[in-house]
């Protein structure tokens, strides 16, 4: 079975303090990550993925297969950063299509 | 421009009675989900369909139908709603899944449904 977890419900921070929004997985294959982003009262729309390797509105994750992890960092977090964000996995056997999210954290970045 | 369509955005509606939530996407994709978001559960998938009638259970499918006779439909249907039905519902779709690389989700806008 393939889990996401998202160990912070809650998570603030200033404006200008590095952020980690920290997310591990649990797949026995080779799995696909990504990070959705959830802005107040819009919908979901993808961040980032593991396979591209780049950095949208500054943020980066490394997929770090030795720790199963995929954490989300930016070094100098701004206001409008303060969104819901959902780390999510897609297992890559098989014909199965199963996208499985973690329960997401709600990033504040204060001023 | 590219998009999923939700409708309703919202709705509240009483016990049994028999609802619809469509969705449509303009994209041409082969795969669609629905998904519910509920505070301290996140997003879990209801139904997913990889194309064309063919449709497979998500993670929590109980009280929930789907059809797919189109490409570009893929209603919800809560045949006969309860309280513990009452949440916000997204609808998402993408390109299947090719080469062993997973393409992302594209999310319709949500639709809050209240049930009393």
């Amino acid at each position: 079975a393939q889990r996401v977890t998202q160990p912070e419900k809650l998570l603030s921070v200033f404006k200008g303090a590095p952020v980690e929004l920290k997310c591990n997985y649990s797949y026995s294959g080779s799995p696909e990550l990504f990070w959705y982003v959830q802005y107040s009262r819009q919908r979901l729309q993808l961040l980032l993925r593991h396979i591209s390797r780049e950095s949208i509105k500054g943020f980066t994750a490394d997929l770090n297969k030795g720790e199963t992890s995929f954490h989300l960092k930016k070094p100098f977090a701004q206001e409008e950063d303060s969104a819901m964000y959902y780390c999510a996995l897609i297992g890559s056997g098989g014909s199965n299509y199963k996208l499985t999210f973690g329960k997401g954290t709600l990033l504040t970045v204060n001023p | 421009e590219a998009q999923v369509t939700q409708n309703p955005r919202y709705l509240i509606t009483v016990t049994g009675k028999k609802l619809t939530v469509t969705c449509s996407q303009n994209m041409n994709h082969e795969y669609m989900s629905w998904y519910r978001q509920d505070p301290g559960l996140g997003l879990r998938q209801i139904y997913y369909s990889m194309n064309v009638e063919v449709t497979d259970k998500g993670d929590v499918p109980e009280g929930y139908k789907v059809s797919r006779k189109e490409k570009r439909n893929f209603p919800l249907i809560l045949e006969s709603p309860s309280p513990n039905q009452t949440s916000l519902y997204f609808c998402a779709s993408s390109f299947r899944r090719g080469s062993g690389m997973g393409s992302p989700l594209h999310f319709g806008n949500g639709t809050r449904l209240t049930v009393t």
